[in-house]
């Protein structure tokens, strides 16, 4: 069955460092999405992506924040400069098509931990 | 802003028992999304949903739109599913993004 893929599966930086989280859809699917998760608190919508552009994103998605598309496979979520805070479980997810009408199939997560 | 509020916050019951978490949520949606977190971390969608009810195995998910209410109940629990339970929704509108309740951790004893 097809997944949604994750690398690295954890990843060690220090504040101020850039990191580049990867993921990689399900071939078919159209729209991406990236969440978080800190610790013990719940899961919160980062960006959408659909088309080769940003569909929606959250407050939380600031100027620190990028995603790319950068290939027919890879979706990506860069953070320019890591804050303690980012510290969290990072998701990405997508969807076959359309914004409401499907299920999300999520990653494994990448555990970022900001030192 | 929707709010999405679960309950129970904590679940533990023993195995063969019917489970129902609850959703509420406080504003118009499209749809809403059961998921099932493990201990490691991995999310797993269960059920997506905009009227009525689904059923898949021993899983059932209800929503009524008018009083903005959802319910998944398991039934024949077993301890494999353990897991923490989360509601998200999509709000209307045009929006993307799911926005999730804290989730309901439920333990299933042998």
């Amino acid at each position: 069955e097809p997944e949604v893929t994750q690398t690295p599966s954890h990843q060690v930086t220090q504040m101020g460092q850039e990191v580049i989280l990867r993921c990689v859809p399900i071939s078919n699917h159209l729209y991406f999405y990236w969440y978080r998760q800190i610790l013990g608190q719940k899961v919160e919508f980062l960006v959408s992506f659909y088309n080769n552009e940003i569909s929606e994103k959250s407050e939380i998605f600031d100027d620190q924040f990028s995603v790319e598309r950068p290939d027919g496979s890879n979706f990506t979520l860069k953070i320019r400069s890591t804050k303690l805070e980012d510290s969290a479980m990072y998701f990405c997810a997508s969807s076959p098509s359309g914004r409401v009408s499907y299920e999300q199939y999520f990653g494994p997560g990448t555990r970022l931990t900001v030192t | 802003k929707n709010e999405v509020e679960q309950s129970p916050q904590n679940l533990t019951a023993q195995e063969g028992e019917f489970i129902t978490i609850n959703c509420s949520y406080s504003v118009g949606i499209s749809a809403l999304h059961w998921l099932q977190q493990h201990p490691g971390g991995g999310i797993v969608s269960l059920f997506m949903l905009s009227s009525g009810k689904k059923k898949h195995g021993r899983l059932i998910a209800t929503i009524n739109i008018q009083e903005k209410h959802s319910s998944l109940h398991i039934t024949a629990s077993h301890p494999r599913d353990s897991a923490v339970y989360i509601c998200a929704v999509i709000a209307g509108g045009g929006a993307d993004g799911l926005t999730f309740g804290k989730g309901t951790h439920l333990i299933i004893q042998p």
